[in-house]
C-alpha cells in the first residue's frame, strides 16, 4: 500500500534556505505534491512533479526527486516569516487511478526573525 | 477564478445529532473530493465524484456518512448520529476531469466539534 513519511518539525532563521524531506513507498509511476497549510485554513497547492522528472523549480521553490530512494524534497530559498506553516507531501498513483491523494503527517516549518 | 468554497466554516453539535456540510467546487472542475483531517495528521481520503457519479469510497466512510452531488456541481456530506470520533476538519477539493496530471485544489474546510 501507499505510505508517505515526513519529518515533523523544522526551524530556520529568516533569509536561510529550508529543506523539507519526504519519503514514499509506491514504486509505480506517480505524481508527488507539496501543499502548504496555515492555521485554521485549507491546503494550498505549492507545486507537483511527476516521477519521471528529477527536479522542478518555481520561483523560490525547488523540488528534487530521487526515484531510486523514493525521496522527495522541497527547498524554499530565502525563507520568510510568512512561510511558517505546515507543509504536506502527498502522492497519487495509478493504483488509485490518480484519483486519491495519500498524505504524510506534515512538517511544521517555523521561521524566526 | 473563485476557489473551492465550503460552508459552514465551523460546526458545533451535540453527540447523536445529524450534520450536513456543503462544498462548491471551482466552476469548471468536474471532479470533487472529500477528505477528513484530524489534529496532527494529514488529510485522509473519504470519497470522490466525477460529475454526479460517486466513483470511490474509502473504508473510513462508515454507513453513517453519505455524500451526494446531485447535479454534478455542489456536493453535500452528511453525518448521521454523530460521535465524538467524528470531530475533525472536513476538507473538500476539486480538479479538472480525467487526466493524470490534474492537481486537486482545496477549500478552507469545515471544522466539526462534537460535544
Amino acid at each position: 500500500g501507499e505510505d508517505v513519511e515526513q519529518s515533523l518539525f523544522l526551524s530556520v532563521r529568516e533569509g536561510d534556505s529550508s529543506v523539507i524531506n519526504c519519503t514514499y513507498t509506491d514504486s509505480s509511476s506517480t505524481y508527488l505534491y507539496w501543499y502548504k497549510q496555515e492555521p485554521g485554513a485549507g491546503l494550498q497547492l505549492l507545486t507537483y512533479i511527476f516521477s519521471n522528472m528529477d527536479m522542478k523549480q518555481d520561483q523560490r521553490l525547488t523540488v528534487l526527486l530521487n526515484k531510486k530512494d523514493k525521496h522527495l524534497s522541497l527547498r524554499i530559498a530565502d525563507t520568510q516569516t510568512g512561510d511558517s506553516a505546515i507543509y504536506f507531501c502527498a502522492e497519487s498513483s495509478p493504483g488509485s487511478g490518480y484519483s486519491t491523494l495519500t498524505f504524510g503527517k506534515g512538517t511544521m516549518l517555523l521561521v524566526s526573525p | 477564478d473563485t476557489g473551492v468554497s465550503q460552508n459552514p466554516r465551523h460546526k458545533i453539535t451535540k453527540r447523536g445529532q445529524n450534520v450536513t456540510f456543503r462544498c462548491d467546487p471551482i466552476s469548471e472542475h468536474n471532479r470533487l473530493y472529500w477528505y477528513r483531517q484530524t489534529l496532527g495528521q494529514g488529510p485522509e481520503f473519504l470519497t470522490y465524484f466525477q460529475n454526479e457519479a460517486q466513483l470511490e469510497k474509502s473504508r473510513l466512510l462508515s454507513d453513517r456518512f453519505s455524500a451526494e452531488r446531485p447535479k454534478g456541481s455542489f456536493s453535500t456530506l452528511e453525518i448521521q448520529r454523530t460521535e465524538q470520533g467524528d470531530s475533525a476538519m472536513y476538507l473538500c477539493a476539486s480538479s479538472r476531469g480525467q487526466g493524470s496530471n490534474q492537481p486537486q485544489h482545496f477549500g478552507d474546510g469545515t471544522r466539526l466539534s462534537i460535544l
